[in-house]
């Protein structure tokens, strides 16, 4: 089936850098990729749509310039967290759809393992 | 605007017997339904989804979920509960209009089933 890769699993960073997160789709080519934020005990909330080739779309409040999406091929999504703060502190995931098994597999949201990342 | 309810934060149960993990939902046009599972630090795996056809759906692991347009739910549902299936469980629903690829999950729900 469907396999998402996300790297690091982990990661620590100092407060003022910037971390890079990668999302792969292993096995099928991902159009579009979704990454959410999930804060502890709490749901996961959608930051972005991540659209091959073009510009991500961002939901309401999530700062563009603080969350760098880039998308630029069938396969890897990256989202970089820039000038990182303690707050921004998180456990992230990405998820894509697989279109090649038609309509039916298209709708499922295929999930990466998450990266926890901790700025200090 | 689309939106998914779980009332519950945490459901107990104790082992085989049957469990109900609520969740009711809001959409606009046809809603399409799903069930993920979260384990700790780990990503969301799927364990079954409604689209169109028989309400009752079976999913991985011997869950299932049955839609109810009336009531607007898909309860998670097991006959009978594993230790093993302790985990935070998610509710979500895309909205079936055309071009619309958004999912929103609700707040998750923590089943705890004890030995």
């Amino acid at each position: 089936g469907a396999v998402v890769s996300q790297h690091p699993s982990w990661v620590i960073c100092k407060s003022g850098t910037s971390v890079k997160i990668e999302c792969r789709s292993l096995d099928f080519q991902a159009t579009t990729m979704f990454w959410y934020r999930q804060f502890p005990k709490q749901s996961l909330m959608l930051m972005a749509t991540s659209n091959e080739g073009s510009k991500a779309t961002y939901e309401q409040g999530v700062e563009k310039d603080k969350f760098l999406i880039n998308h630029a091929s069938l396969t890897l999504s990256t989202l970089t967290v820039t000038s990182a703060h303690p707050e921004d502190s998180s456990f992230y995931i990405c998820s894509a759809r697989d279109l090649t098994g038609g309509s039916s597999g298209a709708n499922v949201l295929t999930f990466g393992a998450g990266s926890r990342l901790t700025v200090l | 605007a689309q939106s998914v309810a779980q009332p519950e934060d945490q459901v107990n149960v104790a082992e085989g017997n049957p469990l109900t993990v609520k969740c009711t939902y809001s959409v606009s046009g046809n809603p399409y339904l799903f069930w993920y599972v979260q384990y700790p630090n780990r990503g969301l795996q799927f364990l079954l989804k409604y689209i169109t056809g028989d309400n009752l759906v079976k999913g991985s692991y011997g869950f299932e979920a049955e839609f109810n347009k009336s009531q607007t739910s898909f309860h998670l549902k097991k006959p009978s509960a594993l230790v093993s299936d302790s985990a935070l469980y998610f509710c979500a629903v895309r909205d079936g209009l055309k071009g619309t690829y958004k999912y929103i999950f609700g707040t998750g729900t923590r089943l705890k089933v004890l030995a």
